[in-house]
């Protein structure tokens, strides 16, 4: 089963600024891609998909990359609520494979 | 009903202990999967069921031994665990796919 390689983290922001994750994954068969996030002590909750066209959904914008097996999230205006940890998640056959994740903290 | 139930929430359970998981879904996903999440590491994928067999089992030890008795319901059999089984185990299901992929709570195993 290949990788999931996300940025180490953690990422420290105040309220309002912007943050990016970047993933990249060496199953180049892969066909599905997400970004899942998971507070502390609880499960992991669908954010979004991402499509090779983009895709936004708010303040949440996700991007893939197939040619260079790479896919980002944009996060704009931070809110504290945000604070979680991101995990950058692929498909492999029926299973969903995660990435370490990374953990953002937006402070006041 | 879009859920994923997972029963017990949490567990302590002693290294010669037998003890299962539940994990319940009625949501017509035929696959169910258990997972294993140790603290700040990733859900790392134990066994796949698809249609009510075992199509993955990522070279889990025996210990640990899964169940699926019909489409609904998928249980985690343990048995002689080690403290460094200690962790959250996730159960989920989907559509024989990636898509529409729905994970339970969670039981937090602690094995002392």
């Amino acid at each position: 089963r290949k990788e999931v390689e996300q940025d180490p983290g953690p990422f420290n922001v105040p309220e309002g600024a912007t943050v990016a994750f970047n993933c990249t994954y060496s199953n180049s068969a892969s066909q599905s891609f997400f970004w899942y996030r998971q507070d502390c002590r609880k499960e992991p909750k669908l954010l979004m998909s991402v499509y090779s066209s983009g895709n936004e959904d708010g303040r949440f914008t996700a991007q893939l990359n197939r040619a260079s097996q790479y896919i980002s999230l944009l996060i704009r205006d931070s809110k504290l609520s945000d604070s979680a940890t991101y995990l950058c998640v692929v498909e492999s056959g029926t299973a969903l494979i995660f990435g370490k994740g990374t953990t953002l903290s937006v402070s006041s | 009903d879009t859920e994923v139930t997972q029963t017990p929430k949490h567990l302590v359970m002693g290294m010669t202990n037998k003890k299962s998981l539940k994990c319940e879904q009625h949501m017509g996903h035929r696959a169910m999967y258990w997972y294993k999440q140790k603290a700040k590491k990733p859900p790392e994928l134990m066994f796949v069921y698809s249609y009510e067999k075992l199509s993955i089992n990522e070279s889990v030890p025996s210990r640990f031994s899964p169940e699926c008795p019909n489409s609904s319901l998928l249980n985690l059999h343990l048995h002689a665990l080690q403290p460094e089984d200690s962790a959250l185990y996730l159960c989920a299901s989907s559509q024989v796919g990636p898509d529409g992929y729905t994970f339970g709570s969670g039981t937090r195993l602690t094995v002392v």
